[in-house]
């Protein structure tokens, strides 16, 4: 039990679907991170919330949504998305925004779209 | 670009061998450094860290050595056991931009 939840664990979505990504944290931690892992690429860090608020967008395209509507639950709303969003989507939270705090990840939604 | 670079997609050790997983970086500003462990249909899970005021950090069965001249660190595990079998991620960060960068990660193979 790593203290953070994703559901579903695997989603299969059409081009023309709108489904959302779920994140849980049970750690009391103020900041929470969606992060993109493709094959063969570094992981991509996508939204940062600190204490709810939207600290970092890293060029994340208008079809993935985040939302935070508290500091312990962390959404990410995908619409029309593309073959090339396939991909796992990790959830992390951390005490601090603190790269010297160590990050909890979930254990991440595989996506594929079709 | 990558800052962070793990050019080993993957590593075959014996068990009971050092395993030696090596990371370089590119960007001077990094003064903290993360390895990150994941195992399939996991999450990645953090498993050791070092700040740049050091060259080296110890815990358990886990070292990793920090080289700040040559950009490089390393993550030595020793003995290897199968269990180590997982990616490892490298990670580097500095305090004015809180959130580290990884590596793609190389897959360590711990055979029996």
């Amino acid at each position: 039990e790593t203290g953070v939840t994703q559901t579903p664990r695997h989603l299969v979505m059409g081009m023309t679907n709108k489904k959302s990504l779920k994140c849980e944290q049970h750690l009391g931690h103020n900041a929470m991170y969606w992060y993109k892992q493709s094959a063969k690429k570094p992981l991509e860090l996508m939204f940062v919330y600190n204490f709810k608020e939207q600290t970092e967008n890293n060029s994340v395209p208008s079809r993935f949504s985040p939302e935070c509507p508290n500091s312990s639950h962390l959404f990410l709303h995908l619409h029309t998305l593309q073959p090339e969003d396939s991909a796992l989507y990790l959830c992390a939270s951390s005490q601090g925004q603190g790269v010297n705090t160590e990050a909890f990840f979930g254990q991440g939604t595989r996506l594929t779209v079709v | 670009d990558q800052q962070v670079k793990q050019n080993s997609p993957s590593l075959s050790v014996q068990e009971g061998r050092i395993s030696i997983l090596n990371c370089d970086y590119t960007n001077s500003m990094f003064d903290y450094f993360l390895w990150y462990k994941k195992y399939p249909a996991e999450g990645p899970t953090f498993l050791i860290s070092i700040s740049s005021i050091k060259d080296k950090n110890e815990d358990g069965r886990f070292t990793v050595f920090l080289n700040k001249s040559a950009k490089h660190l390393s993550l030595h595990i020793v003995p290897s056991q199968p269990g180590d079998s997982a990616v490892y991620f490298c990670a580097a960060g500095s305090g004015g931009s809180y959130i580290p960068t990884f590596g793609r990660g190389t897959s360590l193979i711990v055979h029996p």
